[in-house]
């Protein structure tokens, strides 16, 4: 069975700084990897995808994840924290079942950005 | 382009009482999901389908029914509802089979009392 694990389900940054939002997945087969953001009432957005082309994956509004097999890893980052990306980060890995393509689920992280 | 809508937004109901959820995607895809967001527990695939006439359980059905009549609806029912249904509840769909990722509704927040 695969499962997501995302480290720490509060994050806080100030303005400008660095996000790093954790993702740790176990998959016994080549993982398809997203990441959704949930902004206050809202559904789900999709950030970016792994497909498998390349390792550091760019997504919306400046984010970027990189796949690192060795380490089972999918971090989200940014360079720079904007106000506007207070909102909550979900990893999610699909599984491999033909005709069913489910989503498994991490935790959540709740991003907080520090004026 | 409206994508995946979800009806109704808000709804409060009775222990027992019974309700019908409706997800309607103008995508023309094939895979349709209902999942459950409960806090701190990312969300939970409760039934899906991958086709018109077609539906499975998912990790967390019991409670739930669905049915997918026509290729852009499906429906979650709750037949008597319980105080841990209280939930959000998320419906979202896919072109179809693949790596493309899932398209999501905004949402219907229930609360059983």
């Amino acid at each position: 069975a695969q499962s997501v694990t995302q480290l720490g389900s509060h994050v806080s940054v100030s303005e400008g700084a660095l996000v790093l939002l954790r993702c740790n997945y176990s998959s016994s087969v080549p993982p398809y990897l997203f990441w959704y953001v949930q902004y206050p009432n809202q559904g789900l957005q999709l950030l970016l995808k792994y497909t498998s082309a390349a390792t550091l994956v760019k997504g919306i509004n400046g984010f970027e994840a990189e796949f690192k097999k060795s380490e089972t890893s999918f971090h989200l980052t940014k360079p720079s924290a904007h106000m506007s990306d207070a909102a909550e980060y979900f990893c999610a890995v699909s599984d491999h079942y033909p005709g069913r393509r489910a989503l498994t689920f991490g935790s959540g992280t709740r991003l907080q950005v520090q004026p | 382009n409206a994508g995946v809508t979800q009806t109704p937004k808000f709804r409060v109901l009775k222990t027992g009482q019974s309700m019908t959820l409706l997800c309607a995607q103008d995508m023309n895809h094939e895979y349709m999901y209902w999942y459950r967001q409960d806090p701190g527990m990312g969300l939970r695939l409760i039934h899906y389908s991958v086709g018109e006439g077609t539906t499975a359980k998912g990790e967390v059905p019991d409670g739930y029914n669905v049915s997918r009549l026509k290729k852009q609806n499906f429906l979650l029912g709750l037949e008597s509802a319980a105080p841990s249904q209280t939930s959000v509840y998320f419906c979202a769909s896919k072109p179809g089979d693949g790596n493309q990722p899932q398209h999501f509704g905004d949402g219907t927040r229930l609360s059983i009392l």
